[in-house]
């Protein structure tokens, strides 16, 4: 069974430019979820997704953070205009089921913003 | 309000030496609570968790954990640590709404 995709792996880039990260969940995985961890910190959810709608996203920074998932599968976040203290792996993960069912990471992608 | 603690920042044992991780959780109902471990460069990987039940549960690699109510907390153990343990160690809370995770233990494993 494939496990959650991330790409990139790994970005740099400066302060005011954008960036987008791409997530494609374990088959069938109904929910997917984008976390920020900084470094030295847990996870921190940014938004879930219940197939192709938003559960929650009280802790997305809707000023510069966006996220979709059109079709109910893979997922992109969007950061514009990146800040510093954006740097930071963002986490994706999937769960088959969405209030109980355990969280399926993907490696993350990492942010370094100069 | 809902929190998972995490109080020791980071641990060094001996490798063959035994492992007590700690997790506190705040949360008014029955918790669904999780380890995940990350090696470095990696995403976080489910050990073992806890729906209801028996509350010894028993995780991969030889890990286990404890769920005591009357403490709200769910410490992660292993009798003999191995080199390949060395990793970060984040213990989860479910309220069947959202994951609230700690902040992480970081083991180093010495020979």
């Amino acid at each position: 069974e494939a496990g959650v995709a991330q790409s990139p792996r790994y970005k740099i880039i400066e302060k005011r430019q954008s960036v987008a990260f791409w997530c494609n969940p374990i088959s069938g995985h109904a929910t997917l979820y984008w976390y920020q961890q900084i470094l030295g910190q847990g996870p921190k959810l940014l938004i879930q997704f219940q197939n192709n709608g938003v559960v929650d996203d009280s802790q997305l920074p809707k000023d510069r953070f966006s996220a979709e998932r059109l079709k109910g599968v893979d997922s992109t976040l969007k950061i514009q205009p990146a800040k510093l203290e954006d740097s930071a792996v963002y986490l994706c993960a999937s769960s088959l089921e969405p209030n109980t069912g355990e969280l399926f990471f993907g490696e993350g992608s990492r942010l370094t913003v100069l | 309000a809902q929190s998972v603690t995490q109080p020791d920042i980071h641990i060094t044992v001996s490798e063959g030496a035994s492992l007590e991780l700690r997790c506190n959780y705040s949360y008014g109902a029955t918790p669904y609570l999780f380890w995940y471990v990350q090696s470095p460069g990696q995403g976080l990987q489910l050990l073992l968790k806890y729906f209801s039940g028996d509350t010894l549960v028993q995780g991969i690699k030889g890990f286990e954990a404890e769920f005591k109510r009357s403490q709200s907390s769910f410490n992660l153990r292993k009798p003999s640590v191995h080199w390949s343990d060395a990793a970060e160690y984040f213990c989860a809370l479910n309220t069947g709404n959202q994951f609230y995770f700690g902040t992480g233990t970081s083991l180093t494993v010495i020979p």
